[in-house]
């Protein structure tokens, strides 16, 4: 079925870097854009970065802009964030999102998403 | 990139309307057709209710209504039921990125 599956959230010191991965099935991958969206703990949804879908276009938010890059391998059918210089204010839900528009300009909103995965920044 | 400003709370009860608004500025929510609106239960990912300011996707029930004036968007369900108890978020293009309000809580009394 159509479904995102994020993964590779953990526990992580602060100034250490870490890899997101976010398997995508059910739907044509290359054709769309895809987002990553945070959430932390008990606060409001935060966008962080954006990739068109055949990654030659990508947009950060400034909060992790220079910190973390977000790329995709079409043929894995996989979208990545990886993250360095992690911060505490880094913790977070991290959710990977779909973009609805097919090869085209990105819509910048999120028809699909996933569960998300936990990253945690702490000594 | 400042977040849009949503009220923290809202509530109704059931079969009452409701309207949650959601304040940006001309830089996002007033120079382009852009905002979202996405529902979320606790534990659960988000789901999106609104899109392009006032278009229902497939499946999300017409209860569910958006409008837009200046640079304020706003979400409006009517005859509200206990499962539209949740959070709800709007979120506006503005200009590369894309920005979130800060959610408001909907308690169905």
């Amino acid at each position: 079925q159509v479904q995102l599956v994020e993964s590779g959230g953990g526990v992580v010191q602060p100034g250490r870097s870490l890899r997101l991965s976010c398997a995508a099935s059910g739907f044509t991958f290359s054709s769309y854009g895809m987002h990553w969206v945070r959430q932390a703990p008990g606060k409001g949804l935060e966008w962080v970065a954006v990739i068109s879908y055949d990654g030659s276009n990508k947009y950060y938010a400034d909060s992790v802009k220079g910190r973390f890059t977000i790329s995709r391998d079409n043929s894995k059918n996989t979208l990545y964030l990886q993250m360095n210089s992690l911060r505490a204010e880094d913790t977070a839900v991290y959710y990977c999102a779909k973009d609805p528009a097919s090869q085209a300009f990105l819509h910048w909103y999120f028809d699909l998403w996933g569960r998300g995965t936990l990253v945690t920044v702490s000594s | 990139q400042s977040a849009l400003t949503q009220p923290a709370s809202v509530s109704g009860s059931p079969g009452q309307s409701i309207t949650i608004s959601c304040t940006g500025t001309s830089s996002d929510v007033g120079s382009y057709n852009l905002v979202s609106w996405y529902q979320q239960h606790p534990g659960k990912a988000p789901k999106l209710m609104i899109y392009e300011g006032s278009k229902r996707p497939s499946g999300v029930s017409n209860r569910f209504s958006g409008s837009k004036s200046g640079n304020t968007a706003s979400l409006t369900i009517s005859g509200l039921q206990a499962e539209d108890e949740a959070d709800y978020y709007c979120c506006s293009y503005a200009g590369s990125s894309s920005v979130f309000g800060g959610g408001t809580k909907l308690t169905v009394l």
